[in-house]
């Protein structure tokens, strides 16, 4: 059971480059949703998705957008990488409600933007 | 707005020694609240969850954590640490689809 697989683990951007951020998760969950994580300030929502189809901004959407075609996939994209924008970023997913909601978390992809 | 407060960035206890790690919340209503550990380098995976009922839970571990509404604090604590227990703990509340995380605390242990 994979459970949520981020790619790349790692990458190094210039200024102004986009990528895509790229999160799957194969527990059927409907809720996804992207983190990043910067030194002194845990963890802060980028955006999430409670089902295919649809998507809403978290605390901290600027320079960012997402899209979920598929319950699976829920990938980030950069559009015009920034220095701000290093950062360790994570993907999770969960069960939408109830009692038995946890959040469960991949490995991470560690960007540097120079 | 929710917010999780996590008042302690750094611990250092000895092996052997307890551990408490302090985490308050603001939300008017209970909240279901949760603790993570991070490993460097890794993901965070969760240690143990409150939703309602008992107010103390137990986790992984031997972590367990005690809900108190009148403080409105939900502290991790274990009897007994070890060294591979060094490592950074989240706090976390989740309400209207969205997880709210502290800002860690980073646990080191002394041999």
């Amino acid at each position: 059971n994979a459970g949520v697989t981020q790619t790349p683990k790692f990458q190094v951007l210039k200024t102004g480059q986009s990528m895509t951020l790229q999160c799957a998760q194969d527990m059927n969950h409907e809720y996804m949703s992207w983190y990043r994580q910067d030194p002194g300030m845990g963890l802060r929502l980028i955006h999430y998705s409670v089902g295919a189809g649809i998507t809403d901004q978290g605390e901290v959407p600027n320079g960012y957008n997402v899209s979920r075609s598929t319950t699976e996939d829920f990938p980030l994209r950069l559009l015009s990488a920034a220095p701000s924008q290093t950062s360790v970023y994570f993907c999770a997913s969960s069960p939408t409600t109830g009692v038995n909601t946890e959040a469960f978390f991949g490995q991470g992809t560690r960007l540097t933007v120079v | 707005a929710q917010s999780v407060t996590q008042p302690d960035i750094h611990i250092t206890v000895s092996e052997g020694a307890s551990l408490e790690l302090r985490c308050n919340y603001s939300y008017g209503a209970t909240p279901y609240l949760f603790w993570y550990v991070q490993s460097p380098g890794q993901g965070l995976q969760l240690l143990l969850k409150y939703f309602s009922g008992d107010t103390l839970v137990q986790g992984i571990k031997g972590f367990e954590a005690e809900f108190k509404r009148s403080q409105s604090s939900f502290n991790l604590r274990k009897p007994s640490v070890h060294w591979s227990d060094a490592a950074e703990y989240f706090c976390a509340s989740y309400n209207f689809n969205k997880f709210y995380f502290g800002s860690g605390t980073k646990l080191n242990v002394k041999p």
